[in-house]
């Protein structure tokens, strides 16, 4: 089992809802991110939260926008999102301070109307 | 530019037919690389990190090496239960103190009983 939890598993929402992806970890880890997966693809970074504060923002769309609400707590808002944001969303975290592995979700998969 | 090869992009092994899979890269001042295994629908699960040319690390029956240049993951009498996409990502020196992970494009692998 992951330590890395996300809900929802499965969303769908049209081009003109509002929803947002959550996602939780215990493992005392104060950093993380969000990443894309399209199929057949490696994950993409889209945000970066260190110490519950936004430090790379990958050039995302703002109809992606991102919430650290504390340190085990990382949601991600959707707004107005089009087809091809449809995708596999993946949450992660690490320890702080030098090469650290980042743990993975098992991720939202996203369809977009 | 800063780039992570893996190949083959596909391998398919008889159960108990070892083989390698391969991860080249080309980046500035490599600080850690990373071996994940992804199963469709479910997010990268960590299995190594490498530090330094020379390093080796073990997990059942995997075996992570790293040169300067590559990485290789070898599987020695493989089960169909090791079917999965293997990833390999490296963090830079450039990139902060989370530095952003730069993924290959993952080997398939597949093992037929």
């Amino acid at each position: 089992d992951t330590e890395v939890t996300q809900t929802p598993k499965h969303l769908v929402m049209g081009m003109t809802n509002k929803k947002s992806l959550k996602c939780e970890q215990h493992m005392g880890h104060r950093a993380m991110y969000w990443y894309k997966q399209k199929a057949k693809k490696p994950p993409e970074l889209m945000f970066v939260y260190s110490y519950e504060k936004l430090s790379i923002n990958e050039s995302v769309p703002s109809r992606f926008s991102p919430e650290c609400p504390n340190s085990s707590l990382l949601n991600l808002h959707l707004h107005a999102l089009q087809p091809e944001d449809s995708a596999l969303y993946l949450c992660a975290s690490s320890q702080e301070g030098g090469p650290r592995p980042q743990h993975f979700g098992d991720g939202t998969r996203l369809s977009i109307l | 530019e800063d780039q992570v090869t893996q190949s083959p992009e596909a391998l398919r092994l008889q159960e108990g037919e070892s083989s390698s899979l391969n991860c080249s890269y080309t980046v500035s001042g490599l600080r850690g690389l990373f071996w994940y295994r992804q199963d469709p629908g479910k997010g990268p699960e960590f299995l190594f990190t490498l530090y330094s040319a020379g390093e080796e690390k073990e997990k059942e029956r995997l075996k992570a090496t790293l040169t300067k240049k590559e990485s290789f993951l070898h599987i020695t009498a493989p089960k169909p239960e090791d079917s999965a996409t293997y990833l390999c990502a490296v963090q830079q020196s450039s990139g902060g103190s989370q530095g952003n992970l730069i993924f290959g494009k993952g080997t398939k692998l597949s093992v037929k009983p």
